[in-house]
């Protein structure tokens, strides 16, 4: 099955500067990459997503950048805020039938 | 859409007991999942259905675990005689079917065993 691993596992970046989490990938055939971001006592909520069709996407501070080649795939934010400190997972999928995530990166902002 | 309803948030029990959880998906969405998180993971597949059939479950799952989609929209987990090892987060997620369809977590119920 498809195994995805993320990286750091911990950051910490002052607010107002740029964060980034990378994940790979080991099956080819997975096409669909989403990214969640985890609040203390909630269920992760989907920020942005890719498809394999895509090299890069973006939504105001946040963009995603996918390399197939390398099956790599990381998240960008910028200008971070200190309500950006959560979890963040990475997870990929090839059918749209099961997702595999990776461990989580626990991003703080440091005002 | 009012998103993805888990009930309860937070149960206690003791190792032996039964418990169930339920989730109420998002109304459109034909699939649901439940996942397992502990902590500092990221979640776990453990089943997902469409509609009313379960396609799929993972190894994970112990025959201890059950979950129904009786009617295609509300799901139930439950586990019997329940172990330490079970104490964790239990998320369930739905969703459309279809590729890049992506999942819709409800805030998840802690399960503590002691």
């Amino acid at each position: 099955g498809e195994n995805v691993e993320q990286h750091p596992s911990t950051l910490s970046v002052q607010e107002g500067d740029s964060a980034v989490i990378k994940c790979t990938y080991s099956d080819s055939a997975s096409n669909y990459f989403p990214w969640y971001k985890q609040e203390l006592g909630k269920g992760p909520q989907l920020i942005i997503d890719i498809r394999s069709n895509v090299g890069e996407k973006k939504d105001q501070r946040i963009a995603v950048t996918l390399n197939k080649t390398a099956k790599h795939f990381s998240l960008h934010i910028t200008e971070t805020q200190p309500e950006d400190s959560a979890v963040y997972f990475c997870a990929a999928s090839d059918t749209g039938n099961q997702f595999y995530f990776g461990t989580g990166t626990s991003l703080t902002v440091i005002p | 859409d009012t998103g993805v309803s888990q009930d309860p948030r937070h149960k206690i029990t003791k190792r032996g007991q039964n418990v169930t959880f339920r989730c109420d998906p998002i109304s459109e969405h034909n699939r649901l999942y439940w996942y397992r998180q502990t902590l500092g993971q990221g979640p776990e597949f453990l089943t997902y259905f469409q509609n009313e059939a379960q396609l799929e479950k993972s190894r994970l799952l112990s025959d201890r675990f059950s979950a129904e989609r009786p009617k295609g929209s509300f799901s139930t987990l439950e586990i019997q005689r329940t172990e330490q090892g079970d104490s964790a987060m239990y998320l369930c997620a739905s969703s459309l079917v279809g590729l890049s369809s992506p999942l819709h977590f409800g805030n998840g119920t802690r399960l503590t065993v002691t």
